[in-house]
């Protein structure tokens, strides 16, 4: 089983909203990603989590911030975003934890910021 | 620095082969993978290959590795309208800052 869940799977919210996404898997991978995609571009990396904790922040803005409650479970929080900010968010997760190895993505999360 | 390049766009008929080519720069890659993104999904894993190996095929689906010139390749045989989708090829970078290095992806378009 190579499943990584995304819930939800589409989100609309205003910019003084606050809304969470959510990412999970049961593989037992010690790493987990997110992703930003935005329309005809690769993912762009965001946050990764080693072991739990944070390991890498490709410098996001502090409007999102990333949550690793336990190894299965991985949550994105979003306040105050921009229209901008409107993507595909992607969840990803792989075995080891250095993130040397095969990433495994979710199906992702449509975000719209109006 | 990581770098991979795809050509932006492919057009194939139905039954043909399609050849997607990448290139990357990074000597100490490990892995190199094909992802495959259909509309308004997320990224599925097509195939990989470890760089010690040259081919690897699966089914419909033939990689090859060229080291010395840095070049993959995947090669899908009898496109369907279902191979319709984005193509990312993506290499693991130990010595670099991000795990994984994507493309820019290449346009698969199927025509019946």
């Amino acid at each position: 089983d190579t499943e990584v869940t995304q819930t939800p799977k589409h989100l609309v919210m205003g910019m003084t909203n606050k809304k969470s996404l959510k990412c999970e898997q049961h593989m037992g991978h010690r790493a987990m990603y997110w992703y930003k995609q935005k329309a005809k571009k690769p993912p762009e990396l965001m946050f990764v989590y080693s072991y739990e904790k944070l390991s890498i922040n490709e410098s996001v803005p502090s409007r999102f911030s990333p949550e690793c409650p336990n190894s299965s479970l991985l949550n994105l929080h979003l306040h105050a975003l921009q229209p901008e900010d409107s993507a595909l968010y992607l969840c990803a997760s792989s075995h080891l934890g250095d993130g040397t190895d095969t990433q495994y993505f979710g199906p992702g999360t449509r975000l719209t910021v109006l | 620095g990581e770098d991979v390049e795809q050509s932006l766009f492919l057009s194939v008929r139905e039954g043909d082969s399609s050849v997607i080519n990448c290139t990357y720069t990074d000597s100490s890659s490990t892995y190199l993978y094909w992802y495959k993104q259909e509309p308004g999904a997320g990224l599925q894993l097509l195939t990989y290959i470890f760089s010690n190996m040259d081919m690897k095929q699966d089914q419909r689906l033939t990689v090859l590795l060229n080291k010395k010139d840095k070049h993959l390749s995947l090669r899908i045989a009898d496109t369907q309208t279902g191979d319709s989708a984005i193509y990312f090829c993506a290499e693991i970078t130990p010595s670099g800052n991000t795990p994984l290095v994507f493309g820019k992806g290449t346009r698969l378009s199927v025509i019946a």
